[in-house]
C-alpha cells in the first residue's frame, strides 16, 4: 500500500527555537498534502492544506507565519514551527493524497511528537 | 463547532462479539464518510468508507451503515478480535472542498476483552 513517512518521529526543543517536520510520500506522487495536529484525547484538527508549487491554505485560527509550510516537490512537504512555545507541544500528523486516486484517498504518516520545553 | 461527533469516548467488547461504533454529523453537505483506526503514536489507517448514495458498505469483518436522514453512521466489527483494540475515528468530507478536506470526529477507544 501507499506509504507516507514523517521525520523526525519525535523532537524536543527549547522555547523560542524553530523545528522542521518533513512529510514524504514514498511510492506515489502527492500534489496535495495535509497537516493535522492532535492534542491528547482529542480529534485530529486540520491545520493547513499544502499544495505543490503554490502557497498553503490555512484553516481558520492557524497562524501562517508561525506554521510555515513548504511543498517543494510532489513527494515532500515540510512544516516548520517557528519560535516554538510549550503550547505548541502536540502530535503533528501529515497526510498525502495520491494523485492517481480519489479525492478522499489520503494516506497518513506516523506522526511527529513535538515537545517544547 | 464539532461537525462530526463520536459521543462514546470508549467501548469495551468481548472477543468474538460485535463491536458497534457510532458517529453523528451536523453538516448536510458531507457526502463521503470514512472510518480510520489509530494506534497510539501512529498515524490513522484507513478502514472503510461509504458514499452518501449508499446506505451500507461491507468489507470483511467491517460494515459501515449510513442513515442520511438521521445524519448518523455506524461501524460494525464482527467478530471482534483483540487486534481491533485501538482508537477509531470517523471522518467526513464535502464536495464543496473537492472532497479533500476531512473533518474528524473525536474518536472512540475500543477495547476487545479476550
Amino acid at each position: 500500500g501507499a506509504v507516507v513517512s514523517q521525520h523526525p518521529s519525535w523532537v524536543i526543543c527549547k522555547s523560542g527555537t524553530s523545528v522542521k517536520i518533513e512529510c514524504r510520500s514514498l511510492d506515489f506522487q502527492a500534489t496535495t498534502m495535509f497537516w493535522y495536529r492532535q492534542f491528547p484525547k482529542q480529534s485530529l484538527m486540520l491545520m493547513a492544506t499544502s499544495n505543490e508549487g503554490s502557497k498553503a491554505t490555512y484553516e481558520q485560527g492557524v497562524e501562517k507565519d508561525k506554521f510555515l509550510i513548504n511543498h517543494a516537490s510532489l513527494t515532500l512537504s515540510t512544516l516548520t514551527v517557528t519560535s516554538a512555545h510549550p503550547e505548541d507541544s502536540s502530535f503533528y500528523i501529515c497526510s498525502a493524497r495520491d494523485d492517481s486516486g480519489g479525492p478522499s484517498e489520503q494516506y497518513f504518516g506516523p506522526g511527529t511528537r513535538l515537545t517544547v520545553t | 463547532d464539532q461537525q462530526v461527533k463520536q459521543n462514546s469516548p470508549s467501548l469495551s467488547v468481548q472477543e468474538g462479539r460485535i463491536s458497534i461504533l457510532n458517529c453523528d454529523y451536523t453538516n448536510s453537505m458531507f457526502d463521503y464518510f470514512l472510518w480510520y483506526k489509530k494506534y497510539p503514536a501512529e498515524g490513522p489507517t484507513f478502514l472503510i468508507s461509504i458514499s452518501s448514495i449508499k446506505d451500507k458498505n461491507e468489507d470483511g469483518r467491517f460494515t459501515v451503515f449510513l442513515n442520511k436522514s438521521a445524519k448518523h453512521l455506524s461501524l460494525h466489527i464482527v467478530p471482534s478480535q483483540p487486534g481491533d483494540s485501538a482508537v477509531y475515528f470517523c471522518a467526513a468530507s464535502a464536495p464543496n472542498f473537492g472532497n479533500e478536506k476531512l473533518t474528524f470526529g473525536t474518536g472512540t477507544r475500543l477495547t476487545i476483552i479476550p
